[in-house]
């Protein structure tokens, strides 16, 4: 089966904590990417990776960070330093192209304890 | 901030009937992409169209660009009830590198 997942499907942070959102596609995508999406709202990008030991800064990066020592995996950790993590996080990737489209995993929901 | 804008933010009808949603966007794109998002889930790619494109069929979808306007619509026909969801466009800008930019979303609610 071909896919992305996410994992956990809930994530629970304490003040002041650090917490990592998995991410894993077995797609062979080189670009994946890691988006924040706010109740009733829109998809806003945090940070993508468009080959393996590289990545780029979205539009909401600050206090996120992410490592894509493999191919498949782009994991997003939340620092404390983020104050209102609260929210969806979705995983995508896609292959290289002007024309293609992106995968998206089944979501993270992050709540503050 | 968010390159595309959809309209309108809310859109419910009876099963049976079309749905139209409009996407606006700012600047030039490689193409212009729909996604629908069931409720707490991830999205799912309906189609993409191709800035020199100008109408695309996919079953009950139908999509329209127009890049002198800078817009494009999604019409669904001959709507389900399972077809409630939230729809998002998604426009590739030309300068953006492997970026997709996704607008706000219309939920659809289609009453049976």
């Amino acid at each position: 089966d071909g896919g992305i997942t996410q994992s956990p499907k809930y994530l629970f942070r304490k003040e002041g904590q650090n917490v990592t959102l998995s991410c894993e596609q077995n797609l062979n995508h080189d670009a994946m990417y890691w988006y924040r999406q706010d109740p009733g709202q829109g998809l806003r990008l945090i940070y993508y990776s468009q080959i393996v030991n590289d990545f780029q800064k979205g539009d909401i990066a600050e206090g996120y960070s992410v490592s894509r020592e493999k191919k498949e995996s782009f994991p997003l950790t939340v620092t404390s330093a983020q104050k209102n993590p609260t929210a969806f996080y979705l995983c995508a990737s896609r292959e290289q192209g002007a024309l293609e489209t992106q995968y998206f995993g089944p979501g993270t929901r992050l709540l503050v304890l | 901030s968010q390159q595309g804008e959809e309209d309108p933010q809310a859109l419910s009808i009876q099963e049976g009937e079309n749905a139209t949603m409009n996407c606006s966007y700012k600047t030039s794109i490689n193409n212009l992409q729909w996604y629908r998002q069931n409720s707490g889930r991830g999205l799912v790619h309906l189609i993409l169209i191709r800035s020199n494109e100008r109408e695309k069929h996919s079953g009950r979808l139908r999509v329209t660009l127009d890049t002198s306007k800078k817009s494009s619509s999604l019409l669904i026909t001959a709507s389900r009830a399972a077809d409630t969801a939230s729809y998002f466009c998604a426009t590739d800008p030309l300068t953006s590198g492997s970026r997709l930019t996704f607008g706000e979303g219309t939920q659809l609610t289609v009453n049976p």
